[in-house]
C-alpha cells in the first residue's frame, strides 16, 4: 500500500512569489493535515481537510491557504513568501473518522525562501 | 494553541539502557496522546495512539503510559540500540482543538554501540 507522497521534496523561492505543495493521502483516506517544522519550533498546525471541506485552521495569516480535491488529494498554497516561510512542510493523512485515528505522514517539502 | 511540554530535550545513552521520556499536557477535554518516532530524512512514523485514563501500549522493546488526569504520558525503551536513536513525538488532541494534531517539541535520543 503506497505511502503519503508529497512533491516537490525541496523548492526555493524568492520573496514575493507563491508556492504550491501538493499531497497525496494513502488510498481510502479521507483526512488530509497539514503541518509547518521550523527550527527550534515543533511541528505547528497549519489545517485540516476531510471530504474536500476545511475542518480546522491553524493560527496562520491568510498567505496560507489549502484545498482538496474529491480523491483526496490536497494542495497547499503560499502567496508573497517571507524568509520566515522556510520550512519543512508535512501532511499527513488519516480515515479521519475521530481524533484518535492513527496519522500518516508524508516525507515532506523542504522550502527554502532567498 | 495547546502547551505540550516533552522532557528532556534531548538523551544520549548507550546500548543496553532503559530510558524514557515524558509527555505533559492540559488535562482538560482530553481526547487523544499520540506518539510519534521520527528519524533523520524518513516521516514521522505513529507508535501509540492513547485515549483511555490508564491506558499502557506496548510494541517490541517500547512502551507508553497514559494519566490523563494528570496530564502526563510516559515513553520508555528497553534494552536501547542504535536503531532507536531519533526525536520522540507526542502530540495532543482535545474537544477544543478538533482534528489538529498539538505537537510537543520532541526529544531526540541517540543511542551510542
Amino acid at each position: 500500500k503506497a505511502g503519503v507522497t508529497q512533491t516537490p521534496r525541496y523548492l526555493i523561492k524568492t520573496r514575493g512569489q507563491q508556492v504550491t505543495l501538493s499531497c497525496s493521502p494513502i488510498s481510502g483516506h479521507r483526512s488530509v493535515s497539514w503541518y509547518q517544522q521550523t527550527p527550534g519550533q515543533g511541528l505547528q498546525f497549519l489545517f485540516e481537510y476531510f471530504s474536500e471541506t476545511q475542518r480546522n485552521k491553524g493560527n496562520f495569516p491568510g498567505r496560507f491557504s489549502g484545498r482538496q480535491f474529491s480523491n483526496s488529494r490536497s494542495e497547499m498554497n503560499v502567496s508573497t513568501l517571507e524568509l520566515g516561510d522556510s520550512a519543512l512542510y508535512l501532511c499527513a493523512s488519516s480515515l479521519g473518522l475521530g481524533r484518535g485515528t492513527e496519522a500518516f505522514f508524508g516525507q515532506g517539502t523542504r522550502l527554502t525562501v532567498v | 494553541i495547546l502547551n505540550v511540554e516533552q522532557s528532556p530535550q534531548s538523551l544520549h545513552v548507550q546500548e543496553g539502557d532503559s530510558t524514557n521520556f515524558t509527555c505533559s499536557f492540559p488535562s482538560s477535554n482530553f481526547y487523544a496522546l499520540h506518539w510519534y518516532r521520527w528519524e533523520t530524512a524518513k516521516s514521522p512514523e505513529a507508535l501509540f495512539v492513547m485515549t483511555l485514563n490508564g491506558d499502557e501500549k506496548k510494541k517490541g522493546r517500547i512502551s507508553a503510559t497514559l494519566n490523563t488526569k494528570e496530564g502526563y504520558s510516559y515513553l520508555y525503551i528497553k534494552g536501547s540500540q542504535p536503531e532507536d536513536s531519533a526525536t520522540y513525538l507526542c502530540a495532543l488532541t482535545n474537544s477544543n482543538s478538533g482534528y489538529a494534531l498539538n505537537f510537543g517539541k520532541g526529544t531526540s535520543l541517540l543511542v551510542t554501540p
